[in-house]
């Protein structure tokens, strides 16, 4: 079982510059989350997919994010403009909708907008 | 909403000793109580839940247990070994809910 696949893992960026994050979930989980974590905010829920569609995006910190999810197996989360508090490490999960408590992490992508 | 406090942020222990991390929770229709533990560099694992019609679960040298009236539940390691260390999340959400509700984080250091 491949797990939950995250890229990059690593990204360094400009200001001002597009991110895009990928998530691939795992096969036959319906839901799927992304979060922030920081040493500050601890670990935030950007927002939460079921089937697809986007359940909650309270989370998302402003307009300059936004998040997909065009197919079960694959979810974007973009960042445009990036800005340098943007820098984090970004984790994709994905769960089954009927046990939401037991989420699998990917690995997770550490960015770093300068 | 769901607010979660998790004590202590940090915690050193001896090889050999005993851990506690504890939790407390606001919203009395929460019911599930997942632990996570999170290893340097990797994404959060679950390690072990309870569920509110329980009030102790064990799995090897971890344990769980929770109080529905104080609104509060732990985690306990036993025989503390050095892969013990990483950092703990304790989470918090409802049977009908769509979001987990996560603690503040233990980093639990185990000096050999």
């Amino acid at each position: 079982d491949a797990g939950v696949i995250q890229s990059p893992r690593h990204e360094v960026t400009e200001m001002g510059q597009e991110v895009t994050l990928r998530c691939k979930p795992i096969s036959g989980h319906n839901s799927l989350f992304w979060y922030r974590q920081t040493m500050m905010r601890g670990l935030e829920l950007l927002i939460y997919f079921n089937n697809n569609v986007p359940i909650d995006d309270s989370g998302m910190p402003e307009d300059r994010f936004s998040a997909k999810m065009p197919n079960a197996s694959f979810s974007t989360l973009k960042i445009q403009p990036s800005e340098p508090r943007d820098s984090a490490v970004y984790f994709c999960a994905s769960s089954l909708q009927g046990a939401l408590y037991e989420q699998y992490f990917g690995p997770g992508t550490r960015l770093t907008v300068t | 909403g769901e607010n979660v406090e998790q004590h202590p942020s940090t915690l050193s222990v001896q090889e050999g000793d005993s851990a506690v991390i504890k939790c407390t929770y606001s919203d009395s229709a929460s019911n599930y109580f997942p632990w996570y533990k999170q290893e340097l560099g990797k994404g959060p694992q679950l390690i072990i839940d309870i569920r509110s019609n329980v009030g102790e679960k064990k799995d090897q040298r971890i344990a769980v247990t929770l109080n529905k009236t104080a609104k509060h539940f732990s985690l306990h390691i036993t025989e503390t070994q050095p892969e013990d260390s990483a950092v703990y999340f304790c989470a918090a959400i409802k049977a009908a809910g769509n979001k987990l509700t996560f603690g503040g984080g233990t980093r639990v250091l185990v000096k050999p």
